[in-house]
């Protein structure tokens, strides 16, 4: 079984630039989610999806962060304009609920805002 | 709003002896999910162990092991015959069971198992 795919794994930008980061999850789990995880923190939950339909983005910066899941797979987290503490790492996981709610982690995106 | 803490930033053990690392929650949910996550340097997060709040019996997986006291809100994981691959980041995460399922993580304890 593959496991969940992110792209870029590594994103070098200036501030005041935009970024978009994708995630594939594992085949047929209907909910995602992503996360930021700031050096020294644990993970921070940015928006959660079911299917194509948001569950949860109470943390999500919306003046500048967007996210969106088409046809209930694929997904990509957008910043613009990013900021020097947007530097973290962005994980993407995903979970069917039939797995006793087991997140399975993708990579992550290391990003690295100048 | 639901916190998890780990009052733990890092800790270090011996090979072979065993360690146990600490997690508090708060919350006034009832039904609900905990579980330790293991972050190896430069990897995939991955399920280490899961506890259902309704089961009373402790999980066990292997050599990690788990003391959960629900009227304390206290969630420790033990890892028994500490290998040199246990070395990592542990969190701790709580999941509220609803129709969101929202996961919140703790702030983290770094583990090195020494040789």
């Amino acid at each position: 079984e593959a496991g969940v795919a992110q792209s870029p794994r590594y994103k070098i930008i200036e501030k005041r630039q935009s970024v978009a980061f994708w995630c594939n999850p594992i085949s047929g789990h209907a909910t995602l989610y992503w996360y930021q995880q700031i050096l020294g923190q644990g993970p921070k939950l940015l928006i959660q999806f079911q299917n194509n339909g948001v569950v949860d983005d109470s943390q999500l910066p919306k003046d500048r962060f967007s996210a969106e899941r088409l046809k209930g797979v694929d997904s990509t987290l957008k910043i613009q304009p990013a900021k020097l503490e947007d530097s973290a790492v962005y994980l993407c996981a995903s979970s069917d609920p039939g797995l006793n709610y087991e997140q399975y982690f993708g990579p992550g995106t290391r990003l690295t805002v100048t | 709003a639901q916190t998890v803490t780990q009052s733990q930033p890092e800790m270090s053990v011996q090979e072979a002896e065993t360690v146990t690392l600490s997690c508090t929650y708060d919350t006034s949910e009832n039904n609900y999910y905990l579980f330790w996550y293991k972050q190896p340097p430069s990897r995939q997060m991955i399920l280490v162990i899961r506890q259902e709040a309704y089961k009373q019996q402790n999980a066990t997986e292997n050599r990690f092991s788990v003391n959960f006291q629900k009227a304390a809100k206290s969630f420790s994981l033990k890892i028994s015959d500490s290998q040199l691959g246990d070395t990592a980041m542990y969190f701790c995460a709580f999941m509220k069971r609803n129709t969101g399922n929202q996961f919140y993580f703790g702030t983290g304890t770094s583990l090195t198992v020494i040789p």
